[in-house]
């Protein structure tokens, strides 16, 4: 089966920039995750979507972050201003309840 | 609240030793456990699934136990390779909610 696509792979942009992640998950996977992962830490998660519907996003900053799922399928998560502490790598992941989660390979956002 | 401790957070051995890796959670109503290999920079990598209701998994040189009762897992790495340097995560599932631990880097010295 396709993995997880996740675009772009990297991307640098200045601070007070707007930028966009795509993500597709798994065909059939109606649950999709965004995380955070700052170097040296763990995975934060920022948003879980099931379908088309927010199921958790209570560590999303929301005066700057935002995120939706297109038809319960592509997920967009989008960075507006971004900030010097927002460069980290934005993993996407599907799961299917009970079989575990699949990662994307993530993208690196670098903000100078 | 689920919480995941992964020990020791960093771990330094000589090419060909086995090791064991250490994941500790408070909650054992978990549906999964899951392990995962990370290179710096990267997405995760899944490497084994346990299933609440089995004990272990196994592929290759890799071995998963899982003793819900403990809230303990061991990943178990045979004959090391320095290929087998990364850092590697536990995520505990239940209800499509997971919990990560903390990590532990590993690096394997030729």
């Amino acid at each position: 089966e396709a993995g997880v696509a996740q675009s772009p792979r990297y991307k640098i942009i200045e601070k007070r920039q707007s930028v966009a992640f795509w993500c597709n998950p798994i065909s059939g996977h109606a649950t999709l995750y965004w995380y955070q992962q700052i170097l040296g830490q763990g995975p934060k998660l920022l948003i879980q979507f099931q379908n088309n519907g927010v199921v958790d996003d209570s560590q999303l900053p929301k005066d700057r972050f935002s995120a939706e799922r297109l038809k319960g399928v592509d997920s967009t998560l989008k960075i507006q201003p971004a900030k010097l502490e927002d460069s980290a790598v934005y993993l996407c992941a599907s799961s299917l309840e009970g079989y575990g989660y699949t990662f994307g390979s993530g993208t690196r956002l670098t903000v100078v | 609240k689920q919480e995941v401790t992964q020990i020791p957070a960093a771990l330094s051995v000589p090419e060909g030793e086995n090791l064991v890796l250490n994941c500790s959670f408070t909650d054992s109503a978990i549906y999964n456990l899951q392990w995962f290999r990370q290179d710096p920079g990267k997405g995760l990598t899944s490497l084994l699934l346990i299933q609440s209701s089995q004990r272990e998994q196994t592929s290759g040189r890799l071995n998963a136990s899982l003793d819900k009762s403990s809230g303990r897992s061991t990943l178990y790495i045979a004959a090391s390779q320095p290929g087998d340097s990364a850092t590697y995560l536990c995520a505990v599932s239940r209800l499509n909610q997971f919990y990560f631990g903390t990590g532990t880097s590993l690096t394997v010295i030729p």
